[in-house]
């Protein structure tokens, strides 16, 4: 079946404007999860949504950054104002259940940010 | 902060050869797993490791898991070109299982 979709897969933009991403999980997948991802760096987490539940925000680096999840199924992460330093590429990822120890989660192909 | 720190943080073999990777952990977990990254896009989920299991085996992969030194190792058996990419243990942490992922191996395989 169809995997998670990321789109844009490139994004310039200026210093200053904001940006929407926007990830399409795996149907059916009731856990979605954003990462960031700089230039040589691990990844860092940055929200996550598990069904009606209020999401845990507490990668997100500052008060810029948002995100939500619509009908629990598509996901926009939007950063206002955005800065030199959110240049990275976002992934998104979903998974069949959060809890217990199947938690094997699905990437997307990411989103590259590039603000210059 | 990472969960994880892996090493080496490069490692360049040959065709044929085995490669070895460690990750090493800071809090208890309940399970540890591998992925791996082509091209600094998506990721792969290669591998998941329960903390009452020892070791695993998926093909040519093959993972530890010691709970009492906080470490794992990634055995990817007779390397191909097309295994070069970068490789990264996580864990999830905090609830909902979102996942801490190590600083990664970077894996070149050469003909």
């Amino acid at each position: 079946g169809a995997g998670v979709s990321q789109s844009p897969s490139n994004k310039v933009t200026e210093k200053g404007k904001d940006v929407e991403l926007r990830c399409d999980p795996i149907s059916g997948h009731t856990a979605l999860y954003w990462y960031r991802q700089s230039l040589g760096q691990g990844l860092e987490f940055l929200i996550y949504f598990q069904g009606n539940s209020a999401p845990d925000k507490s990668g997100l680096p500052s008060d810029r950054f948002s995100a939500e999840r619509t009908g629990g199924s598509v996901s926009t992460l939007t950063i206002q104002r955005t800065q030199q330093e959110d240049s990275a590429v976002y992934l998104c990822a979903s998974s069949l259940a959060p809890g217990g120890l199947a938690n094997e989660q699905y990437f997307g192909p990411g989103t590259r940010l590039t603000v210059t | 902060s990472q969960q994880g720190e892996e090493d080496p943080q490069a490692l360049s073999i040959q065709e044929g050869e085995n490669a070895t990777m460690n990750c090493s952990y800071k809090t208890s977990i309940n399970n540890l797993q591998w992925y791996r990254q082509n091209s600094g896009r998506g990721l792969v989920h290669l591998i998941l490791i329960r903390s009452n299991e020892r070791e695993k085996h998926s093909g040519r992969l093959r993972v530890t898991l010691d709970t009492s030194k906080k470490s794992s190792s990634l055995l990817i058996t007779a390397s191909r070109a097309a295994d070069t990419a970068s490789y990264f243990c996580a864990a999830p942490t905090g609830g909902g299982n979102k996942l801490t992922f190590g600083t990664g191996t970077q894996l070149k395989v050469e003909l």
